[in-house]
This record gives C-alpha cells, structure tokens and sequence, in this order.
C-alpha cells in the first residue's frame, strides 16, 4: 500500500510571494489533515478535511493560508503572501475509519 | 499554546539507560497516541492507548495511560542507539482531532 505523498519536499521563498503544497492520501483515507510544525515544536492542526467538507479550520490563518480537497482525494495549501514567520514543516496526514494517522513525508518551507 | 505538556523536552543518554517521558494535560481525551518522528519524516504511530489506567508494552517501550485519561507516559527499558528521535504525545478528542504535544527529543549515545 504506498503512504501519504506530499511535493515538493523542500521550497524556498522570499517574502510577500505565494507558495503552495500538494497531498495525495492513501487510496480510500476519507479524512486529511494538514499540519504545520514549526521546529522544536509538535506538529499544530491547520485544517481536517471529511471527503472534500472542511471539519476544522479554526485555527488556519486565512487571510494568507487557503487549502481545498477537490474531489476528496488530493488537497492542495497556499500561502499567498508568505511570512518569515510561515518558515515550518507542513505535514499531510490521513486516516480511514480509525484513529491510525498516517503522515506524508512533509515539505520544508524556508522563507527569506 | 500546547493543550499537552511533555516532559522533558530534551534527553541524552547513554546505550543502555532507563528513560520515561511524560505527557500532560488538563483536558480528557478519549485516546491518547504516541508518535517518534525522525528527521526529514512524518511521525509514525507507536501506540494508542484508550482505557484509563491502560498499559501496553511494545518490545522495550511502556505506555499508560492515566486513570482519569488526562496524561500518559512512555518508558524505554535498555534504551538504544534506534531508539533516538522525537517522541510525540497526541490527545485524541470526538471528530478524530488530533492535539500534539510539544514533543520530547531524545539522544541516545553509543
């Protein structure tokens, strides 16, 4: 069964510019989360996605982050404009009916 | 700020050490996870204890849960050199959200 895949793995950006990620979740896995974990810390929930409703989005900055799941498969998020402070890992996880999460590899954002 | 507290947050031991890591909140939560996450990787589930009061063993690693499913622990017996990397405590709520706590870094030296 392949895992959560998540591209690019690494981007640097300047400031002010747009960046986005894209997720592919385990083939039938209706539920994807979107984590940021900013270094030294545990990854903090962005949004939950059930198939392509939004569950949890409270606590997704929006006026600068925005994430869809077209079709309740793949999901994409954007940072438009980006912050020094958005400098993070973002991790891609999904689960079937269970608790087991299963996380993609995350892409390392830098900002400048 | 972090619904669960770890402690400690930093650890470095030598092969062979016992260790335990703590996990607490003041919220109940219907499950509690661990997670170890190595570097350039996704955390990777270890466990989920559900029961108050639950103890589970997975080879070296002990996990309980607290009687009033508010904290938990892991204990590592004769830790090794594998065995470094961050370890991760998950509150689980209703809806299947997830709260991690701040993490836990252990090093174990050769």
């Amino acid at each position: 069964e392949a895992g959560v895949a998540q591209s690019p793995r690494y981007k640097i950006i300047e400031k002010r510019q747009s960046v986005a990620f894209w997720c592919n979740p385990i083939s039938g896995h209706a539920t994807l989360y979107w984590y940021q974990q900013i270094l030294g810390q545990g990854p903090k929930l962005l949004i939950q996605f059930q198939n392509n409703g939004v569950v949890d989005d409270s606590q997704l900055p929006k006026d600068r982050f925005s994430a869809e799941r077209l079709k309740g498969v793949d999901s994409t998020l954007k940072i438009q404009p980006a912050k020094l402070e958005d400098s993070a890992v973002y991790l891609c996880a999904s689960i079937s009916g269970g608790r087991e999460q299963y996380f993609g590899p995350g892409t390392r954002l830098t900002v400048t | 700020t972090q619904l669960l507290e770890q402690s400690p947050q930093f650890l470095s031991i030598q092969e062979g050490e016992n260790l335990t890591v703590y996990c607490n909140s003041s919220s109940v939560f219907s499950s509690l996870q661990w997670y170890r996450q190595e570097p350039g990787e996704g955390p990777v589930l270890l466990v989920t204890v559900v029961t108050g009061g639950e103890v589970k063993k997975l080879k070296r690693l002990t996990f309980q849960f607290g009687d009033a499913r508010k904290d938990s622990s892991l204990h590592i017996t004769a830790a090794q050199p594998g065995d470094t990397g961050l370890y991760l405590c998950a509150g689980v709520s209703n809806f299947n959200k997830f709260y991690f706590g701040s993490g836990t870094k252990l090093n174990v030296k050769p």
